[in-house]
């Protein structure tokens, strides 16, 4: 069974850095092809892409926000961690993990499959 | 960067309807394409993926379609469950962009 859970600070003041941590089960960031990737979704405003960092880490940034974000993994722990600096009340959002595969073996059809349960996290002094 | 345009931004349909969302990419993304449903206050969860792949578990009214820059998701009949906002995504490359979302309401 695959499982992603994301955790962090619910409540951050601006200008401050937000760490959030993804844990999951199930799978291995250590597999070839495999990765893992961060979504936000402001409140009812559409899906936004962040980061993803695959099994070899290569690291991929969202260009707009590139210059404040940081993806990092630890495999033996299961986690993947995504800090992102100056937080601003724009950043409120539900962020999300999920993990980024091809659905058919040795293609480069990747795409988000499973999903965390996301967590909120509001900007405000 | 590949900009993707989904449209409708919303509809109404009733149970049984037949209901087409259409994406279009800014350049040519081959069959590089997503399709996400999302319920409210959950995440969202993927039904299509190669833009006509149906992913295991999702039933078979929903059905992609579409090459290139112009792609269509298709739900044969809707069911009530199926009343939720829908999103494509292109997976040609970074960064990837998802399109703003199709909300399907009753009728």
């Amino acid at each position: 069974q695959i499982t992603l859970k994301e955790s962090g600070p619910t409540l951050v003041k601006p200008t401050q850095t937000l760490t959030l941590t993804c844990t999951f089960s199930g799978f291995s960031l250590s597999t070839s092809g495999v990765g893992v990737g961060w979504i936000r979704q402001p409140p009812g405003q559409a899906l936004e892409w962040l980061a993803l960092i695959y099994w070899d880490d290569d690291k991929r940034y969202s260009p707009s926000l590139k210059s404040g974000l940081t993806i990092t993994k630890d495999t033996s722990r299961n986690q993947v961690v995504l800090t992102m600096t100056n937080m601003d009340p724009v950043d409120t959002a539900t962020y999300y993990c999920a993990r980024y595969t091809p659905q058919s073996s040795g293609t480069y059809y990747n795409s988000f499959d499973y999903w965390g349960q996301g967590t909120l996290v509001t900007v405000s002094s | 960067d590949i900009q993707m345009t989904q449209s409708p931004s919303s509809l109404s349909a009733s149970v049984g309807d037949r209901v087409t969302i259409t994406c279009r990419a800014s350049q040519s993304i081959s069959n590089y394409l997503n399709w996400y449903q999302q319920k409210p206050g959950k995440a969202p969860k993927l039904l299509i993926y190669a833009a006509s792949g149906l992913q295991s578990g999702v039933p078979s009214r929903f059905s992609g379609s579409g090459s290139g820059t112009d792609f269509t998701l298709t739900i044969s009949s809707l069911q009530p469950e199926d009343f939720a906002t829908y999103y494509c995504q292109q997976s040609y490359g970074t960064p990837l962009i998802f399109g703003g979302g199709t909300k399907v309401e009753i009728k």
